[in-house]
């Protein structure tokens, strides 16, 4: 199973684009990347995922290296409410095993 | 939205007390999880469900039971709860394990054991 690294503490300031960065160096070709986050006493919530092309949507823009092995999470326009733990996790297409890591805390500042 | 509901967001027990924490959701998905998460440690799987009356253990099953006798719900049962279950339990859903199924998870249950 391939596992993830995620730096454990991020600063962004408000209105300007966070980039979270993953490192997924042992994943295999059938294997997804997702991105979630969680914000403080909640579940965690799923933000988007890929495989090999880079994704957008209405949250944020999933940016997949070429050789697959590190992915960067985009939010455009950080705002105090995208202050959470962002969790980068690789799964495998007919496996039940999410794995999650330890994420990024992100905090964002006025 | 697909929904998954958690029966108690915060509980109570003392240590040898039977807990059950129950968890529905609302869009027919075949598979179900309960995972727990505790500070430092991420969210680490308990149990996992693929079917109704189906289940297989996840990482950190020892001290736990599940049951899914309807597809919607999925209970975790401690059996004798231990003050080394204290901890955020979460459960969530997804479709299927084919493809890129998406997990959807409920608010979370915050259990002390005391």
């Amino acid at each position: 199973d391939a596992k993830t690294t995620q730096p454990p503490s991020m600063d962004c300031a408000e209105g300007r684009a966070a980039n979270l960065p993953c490192n997924h160096s042992t994943i295999s070709g059938n294997e997804y990347v997702y991105w979630y986050r969680q914000i403080h006493s909640q579940g965690p919530q799923y933000i988007i995922h890929g495989l090999k092309n880079n994704e957008t949507n209405e949250m944020a823009s999933l940016i997949i290296t070429e050789d697959r092995k590190s992915s960067t999470l985009i939010l455009p326009h950080a705002t105090l409410r995208d202050t959470a733990v962002y969790y980068c996790i690789v799964r495998a297409s007919g496996t039940y095993k999410y794995i999650f890591g330890t994420g990024t805390r992100l905090k964002v500042l006025a | 939205d697909v929904k998954v509901t958690q029966s108690s967001r915060y509980l109570v027990k003392r240590t040898g007390e039977k807990v059950f924490l129950e968890c529905v959701q609302d869009m027919d998905h075949e598979n179900m999880f309960w995972y727990r998460q505790d500070p430092g440690l991420g969210l680490r799987l308990i149990y996992f469900s693929y079917d109704v009356k189906m289940k297989e253990k996840g990482d950190i099953p020892e001290g736990y039971s599940v049951s899914r006798e309807k597809k919607e719900r999925f209970s975790l049962i401690l059996e004798s709860a231990s003050t080394n279950q204290t901890s955020m339990y979460l459960c969530a859903s997804s479709l299927s394990s084919s493809g890129a199924n998406v997990l959807t998870f409920g608010a979370g249950s915050r259990l002390t054991v005391l």
